[in-house]
């Protein structure tokens, strides 16, 4: 069973379009995150939910807007795509509440071609 | 405030020889330090952690790392490449916030030749 799930795993779109990339755990997890990898295989957070509740936002284009629908989701919503945009996009989750130094887990990734 | 360093961009062994990949941190607090590895086109795997329990932290496949707070270093060693470790390589440190927000080092490139 897959612990954190993502899709989908490649997508290629026009500049201009709106697209949305899905997750979810099975973990039981209080805490989601969206991390991006650029080109040259550079990850930084981009958001973080507890709980359904923002409480990590990384100066992030306002143009990306994550939806948490539950603690077991979070979406993520990117509007007028730009050429930037390619990135590989990874959803993760961890049990904030359980103490300080728990283990982040990642889903395979999202592949996000722009042209 | 809270940065990883990784020494060297690309590592090249050969099969059978040891491995060395070399990590810095910097942390205005107690640490929890991870390695991830990332084969191509691939999620990212939890290699080991460190959180303030045993200084040289044992992970999968064979891979260990030493916590030196006097150097503050977090170096990945293991005594034996083999083929299938041939990957991207990541030492990230956590803050200690509720949010748990992760600092990713620039990532070492694991190549493993004949």
């Amino acid at each position: 069973d897959t612990a954190v799930s993502q899709t989908p795993k490649y997508l290629v779109t026009q500049m201009g379009n709106d697209k949305s990339i899905k997750c979810e755990q099975n973990l039981g997890h209080d805490t989601m995150y969206w991390y991006k990898q650029d080109s040259k295989k550079f990850l930084k957070i981009m958001f973080s939910y507890n709980n359904k509740e923002l409480i990590i936002n990384e100066t992030v284009p306002n143009r990306f807007s994550p939806k948490s629908p539950d603690k077991a989701h979070l979406n993520l919503h990117i509007n007028s795509l730009e050429l930037g945009d390619s990135a590989v996009y990874f959803c993760a989750s961890s049990q904030v509440a359980a103490g300080l130094r728990n283990t982040i887990y990642f889903g395979e990734g999202s592949w996000l071609t722009v042209v | 405030a809270q940065s990883v360093t990784q020494l060297d961009s690309h590592v090249s062994v050969s099969e059978g020889t040891p491995v060395l990949l070399r990590c810095n941190y910097s942390s205005s607090y107690s640490p929890s330090l991870f390695w991830y590895v990332q084969h191509p086109n691939k999620g990212l795997q939890l290699l080991l952690k460190y959180t303030s329990a045993a200084t040289l932290v044992k992970g999968i496949n064979g891979f260990e790392a030493e916590f030196k707070k006097s150097e503050t270093s977090f170096h990945l060693t293991k005594p034996s490449a083999h083929m299938s470790d041939a990957a991207e390589y990541f030492c990230v440190v956590s803050d200690q916030s509720a949010a748990s927000k992760l600092t990713f080092g620039t990532g070492t490139r694991l190549q493993v030749t004949l």
